[in-house]
């Protein structure tokens, strides 16, 4: 079940500490994004990324950063900012033909506050 | 923005009955709407998508409809199969892709049972 990897599964943070979520992917894709579903709603985008060394802020990217600085990797760091962290976080890629369009999904990481 | 609603939340169907989940969504603009499914533990997946210049298109059991006049596009899954049982997710985007993002609905569980 190669393609696109997330590590880990489960990710406990305690009050002020930063934690880093990794995504990597040998798909060759261009384009990486970061997602962030809670229960009863929609996947919201928190970054994205287009090209290494390039990556914007989607809807939701206060209290988190990202870095590009391999094609194969896309990492996200909750800060202590994101008051309300607890969430299932989903990274995905795709191809620059189907920028926003066909997204291949990694499993995701269960983040909870201890 | 763009906003995309979903309806409905839940959905219940016995085996081989068939099963409609209906998106609106609020940018005339938008042109690419694509429709995810999300096993319970396991990661988001394209099953269909649908681009504004067609008004229906089909693949097997799934088939999704577009009616760009009222904004309003749905999936309809006929023959059900317990297997079907997942939250789907409907999407929609404008233009290109580029920097347009996808916006999601807040997803419908749908469970079918035996």
């Amino acid at each position: 079940d190669g393609g696109i990897t997330q590590s880990p599964k489960y990710l406990f943070r305690k009050e002020g500490q930063n934690v880093t979520l990794s995504c990597e992917q040998n798909l060759n894709h261009d384009a990486m994004y970061w997602y962030r579903q809670d229960p009863g709603q929609g996947l919201r985008l928190i970054y994205y990324s287009q090209i290494v060394n390039d990556f914007q802020k989607g809807d939701i990217a206060e209290g988190y950063s990202v870095s590009r600085e391999k094609k194969e990797s896309f990492p996200l760091t909750v800060t202590s900012a994101q008051k309300n962290p607890t969430a299932f976080y989903l990274c995905a890629s795709s191809t620059p033909q189907l920028f926003n369009e066909k997204l291949f999904f990694g499993s995701g990481t269960q983040l909870s506050v201890l | 923005g763009e906003n995309v609603e979903q309806h409905p939340s839940t959905l219940s169907v016995q085996e081989g009955d068939s099963a409609v989940i209906k998106c609106t969504y609020s940018d005339s603009a938008s042109n690419y709407f694509p429709w995810y499914k999300q096993e319970l533990g396991k990661r988001p997946q394209l099953i269909i998508d649908i681009r504004s210049n067609v008004g229906e298109k089909k693949d097997q059991r799934i088939a999704v409809t577009l009616n760009k006049t009222a904004k309003h596009f749905s999936l309809h899954i006929t023959e059900t199969q317990p297997e079907d049982s997942a939250v789907y997710f409907c999407a929609a985007r404008k233009g290109d892709g580029g920097y347009n993002k996808l916006i999601f609905g807040a997803g419908t569980r749908l469970a079918v049972h035996p």
